[in-house]
């Protein structure tokens, strides 16, 4: 079983619908989650991170963490065609260094 | 400017070659971590460290060395025993309880 699973895409919405990017974890340990853009060709940036179950919003993103059920997404709010990217989820287990990653998730928003 | 600085943005490796990246950091983190990826693919841990002087092995450590004598420095050798070293390489660095952060990578290419 992987550690952390995401669906790989691509997930096409239109521009101005909400994306709705999902992933599970399998280490119920788990502490410290990540959301993390990655255009074409460059390196991974960060859009958020969450440590608290329930939701956490920073302008068009809004994180969301259920611990019990074990999954954690990103809703990106009024999409642009900017947005399009792979999401990469990331999870950090307490007392450790080590960041475990996803596969990522394409995202294509449509104008 | 702070940030983490990845040496060079292309290499090209000959077989049987060891190749070194380089990467610096003056965020004054104490965890620095090398990373693997191929295209499509999720980020695979290669090596991770927590302060100078040590160093774990992460999931693909194999054909792979580092060193940490310094807190801003981690670089990564590419071994000959590496048969497949051909992909994206990103290093990253976090303090120690906290978001990773990633330079702009190295794409390595075997000739």
């Amino acid at each position: 079983q992987k550690e952390v699973e995401q669906n790989s895409g691509p997930l096409s919405v239109p521009e101005g619908a909400i994306a709705s990017l999902n992933c599970t974890y399998s280490d119920r340990g788990s502490q410290s989650f990540f959301w993390y853009r990655q255009y074409s060709g460059k390196s991974p940036e960060l859009i958020m991170f969450i440590y608290s179950n329930g939701d956490k919003e920073d302008g068009r993103f809004t994180a969301q963490l259920n611990k019990a059920s074990q999954y954690v997404s990103l809703l990106i709010r009024d999409s642009q065609p900017s947005d399009s990217a792979t999401y990469l989820c990331a999870v950090n287990g307490p007392g450790t260094y080590k960041y475990i990653f996803g596969t990522g998730t394409r995202l294509k928003v449509l104008a | 400017d702070g940030g983490i600085t990845q040496s060079p943005k292309y290499l090209f490796r000959k077989e049987g070659q060891n190749v070194t990246l380089s990467c610096e950091q003056n965020l004054n983190h104490d965890a620095m971590y090398w990373y693997r990826q191929d295209p499509g693919q999720g980020l695979r841990l290669i090596y991770y460290s927590q302060i100078v002087n040590d160093f774990q092995k992460g999931d693909i450590a194999e054909g792979y060395s580092v060193s940490r004598e310094k807190k801003e420095s981690f670089p990564l050798t590419v071994t000959s025993a590496q048969k497949n070293p051909t992909a994206f390489y990103l290093c990253a660095s976090s303090p120690q309880a906290g978001t990773a952060y990633f330079g702009s990578g190295t794409r390595l290419t075997v000739v």
